[in-house]
């Protein structure tokens, strides 16, 4: 069964601390991994989609890694800000078309 | 720019009636999927589409059904609503294969 953990469920920290959220997945046969992020009550934003051959991509104050062979992506924040305070998913393509998600971080920054 | 749209926004039924939901995207994409979120499970894979005329079984697909006649529409059907399929259903699609998932705003459903 295909699945994907995120790690820590939940994670509040003071404004300006660079953070570090992981997801992990079993199916090494992936084609692309995706960061999104969730406000309350909405649907859900596309932050940065790594294809399997890149290792990192980059966006402003976050950047994501991947490690196919460890089955491992990080989404570093960095300089944390109130407004980054939502649930964070990351979400896997695998063969056939599916996507599947994990079940998110829930980020609380405090000013 | 319209994007992905999910219609109704919210909606109330009954026990055994039926319902479908629309999702209609304009940007010509290829794949469109519907996703469940429920409280600690995260979003959950009912059904998707790799093109029109196709579509494919996800994790939870049992009690609904599915149909995309035209490539801009993709409808989830209940023939039968239960309460356990209360939750928040969204669609979103994307253009091939490695390219970002573009998510509607949601459909809030609560079967009593």
């Amino acid at each position: 069964k295909q699945e994907v953990t995120q790690i820590p469920a939940a994670l509040s920290v003071p404004e300006g601390e660079n953070l570090v959220l992981n997801c992990s997945f079993t199916d090494s046969a992936i084609y692309n991994l995706q960061w999104f992020r969730q406000d309350p009550g909405k649907g859900l934003t596309s932050l940065l989609l790594i294809q399997s051959s890149q290792r990192e991509q980059t966006s402003g104050r976050l950047n994501a890694s991947l490690d196919k062979s460890s089955g491992r992506s990080t989404l570093y924040i960095a300089a944390s800000q109130p407004g980054d305070s939502a649930t964070y998913l990351c979400a896997y393509a695998g063969g056939g078309g599916k996507l599947i998600f994990g079940q998110g971080t829930e980020l609380s920054v405090k000013p | 720019n319209a994007g992905v749209t999910q219609t109704p926004k919210f909606r109330v039924l009954k026990t055994g009636q039926s319902m479908t939901l629309l999702c209609a995207q304009d940007m010509n994409h290829e794949y469109m999927y519907w996703y469940r979120q429920d409280p600690g499970m995260g979003l959950r894979l009912i059904h998707y589409s790799v093109g029109e005329g196709t579509t494919a079984k996800g994790e939870v697909p049992d009690g609904y059904n599915v149909s995309r006649l035209k490539k801009q529409n993709f409808l989830l059907g209940l023939e039968s609503a239960a309460p356990s399929q209360t939750s928040v259903y969204f669609c979103a699609s994307r253009t091939e294969g490695n390219s970002p998932l573009h998510f509607g705003n949601g459909t809030r459903l609560t079967v009593t």
